[in-house]
This record gives structure tokens, C-alpha cells and sequence, in this order.
């Protein structure tokens, strides 16, 4: 199956910082979302973006399909944006997403 | 429904004993899907439905795991001779087709706790 990386498996933000969240990914897809996974264990969506640009507020995110990564960024960062934070694709052939380790991200005050 | 939701919550019940999670998708969403997380890892892929018809149930990680659909609405996924290893979140989405082509959808999930 596809396999999922993400980079850096932790970052520690002081709040109003940017960043730059990576995923690798081995296969090509039709689908690759973005989550954040709060304290309290839910799994928000952030974005569906198998390939192409879309911005939400604070965050963006890109997918460079046939490089195979995707990136998501987040600007000026606030406390409750700590959580671990996942890529998730699926490829041609798959119907599941596919889950890399997640980063885990704690913004500080 | 608004969104999926999922029940019970939180389980804690006794290794031996059989529990059943269940799931309600979003209204219209034909594809279901199951998935385990332990603490502090990510989501391991347990089994889709699209339908009522699970086509691979090869990530169910032993054959005390089940898991069925009444027709393209309630999933329940059955825990037989529960371990301790079974302890996890288990987690519920849906989309409105399989293979999705849009956004899957997550419950908040069922914490289950085997003492």
C-alpha cells in the first residue's frame, strides 16, 4: 500500500509563529486530506486537496501531485492550534485514507 | 444526521467479555469506514463498507473482529473475547461514495477500555 511520511514528527511553536508541516506520500491519488486531532482526541478536517492551493483563514495548503507531497502551512499560530495534525491520502487503486504518523504540534504563550 | 456519530462513547468493560460499537454515517453517505487509533499512534484502517457490502476485510486484525451494515445506514463493529491490546479509540467516517472523490468525515469516536 501507499506509504505516508510526515515531517517533523514534533515542532514546538511560540504563539504567532509560522510553519510548514510536510507529507510524503509513494503513490499517486485521487484524494488526500488534511486533519488536526485536537487534545480531545476529534479529528477536525482541515482540507480536501489532492492537488492544487487552498487557503482556510490561518492555514493553506498545497499538494504537488506529481511530486508526491503535500504541504500544509499555518500562519501566525495561536495556542489552539496545538494538537497532532495528519495527511491522509488515498491512491488510484485505494478506497480508505492512509494515515502517516502525524505531527505533533504544541504552541506555546 | 448532522454528523456521524458514534456510541457508546466510552467503554470500559472486562478482558473476555464481547462489545459492539456502533456507528450512524452522515444521511446519504453510502461509504463507511472503521479505524482503530492506540494511544499516541495513528489511524490503523480496520474495514470500508460501500453499502452493506464490506469488499476487504483483510485490516481486521483477527477474527474476533466483525463488523456489519444494515443497508446503507448503521454499522456496528463487534469486539468478541476482548484483549487488553484491543484498548484504543475507535473511529467511524463516511463519505458520500467509495472510492471518495470528496471529503471523508470522522465521528468523535469510542474509547474502549479493556481491564
Amino acid at each position: 500500500g501507499i506509504q505516508v511520511e510526515q515531517s517533523p514528527p514534533d515542532l514546538i511553536l511560540q504563539e504567532g509563529a509560522n510553519s510548514t508541516l510536510r507529507c510524503n506520500f509513494s503513490d499517486s491519488v485521487n484524494n488526500l486530506q488534511w486533519f488536526h486531532q485536537n487534545p480531545w482526541g476529534q479529528l477536525i478536517n482541515l482540507f480536501y486537496i489532492p492537488s492544487g492551493t487552498k487557503q482556510n483563514g490561518r492555514l493553506s495548503a498545497t499538494t504537488v501531485a506529481t511530486e508526491r507531497y503535500s504541504l500544509l502551512y499555518i500562519s501566525s499560530s495561536q495556542t489552539t492550534d496545538s494538537g497532532v495534525y495528519f495527511c491522509a491520502p488515498i491512491e488510484f487503486s485505494g478506497y480508505a485514507l492512509n494515515f502517516g504518523k502525524g505531527t505533533s504540534l504544541l504552541v506555546t504563550p | 444526521g448532522a454528523g456521524v456519530s458514534q456510541s457508546p462513547s466510552n467503554k470500559v468493560t472486562e478482558k473476555g467479555k464481547d462489545v459492539e460499537l456502533r456507528c450512524d454515517p452522515i444521511s446519504g453517505h453510502t461509504a463507511l469506514y472503521w479505524y482503530r487509533q492506540r494511544l499516541g499512534q495513528g489511524l490503523e484502517f480496520l474495514i470500508y463498507f460501500q453499502g452493506n457490502s464490506a469488499p476487504d476485510k483483510s485490516g481486521l486484525p483477527s477474527d474476533r473482529f466483525s463488523a456489519e451494515r444494515t443497508g446503507e445506514s448503521v454499522s456496528t463493529l463487534t469486539i468478541q473475547r476482548t484483549q487488553q491490546e484491543d484498548s484504543a479509540v475507535y473511529l467511524c467516517a463516511s463519505s458520500l461514495e467509495a472510492p471518495p472523490l470528496n471529503t471523508i468525515y470522522f465521528g468523535e469516536g469510542s474509547w474502549l477500555t479493556v481491564v
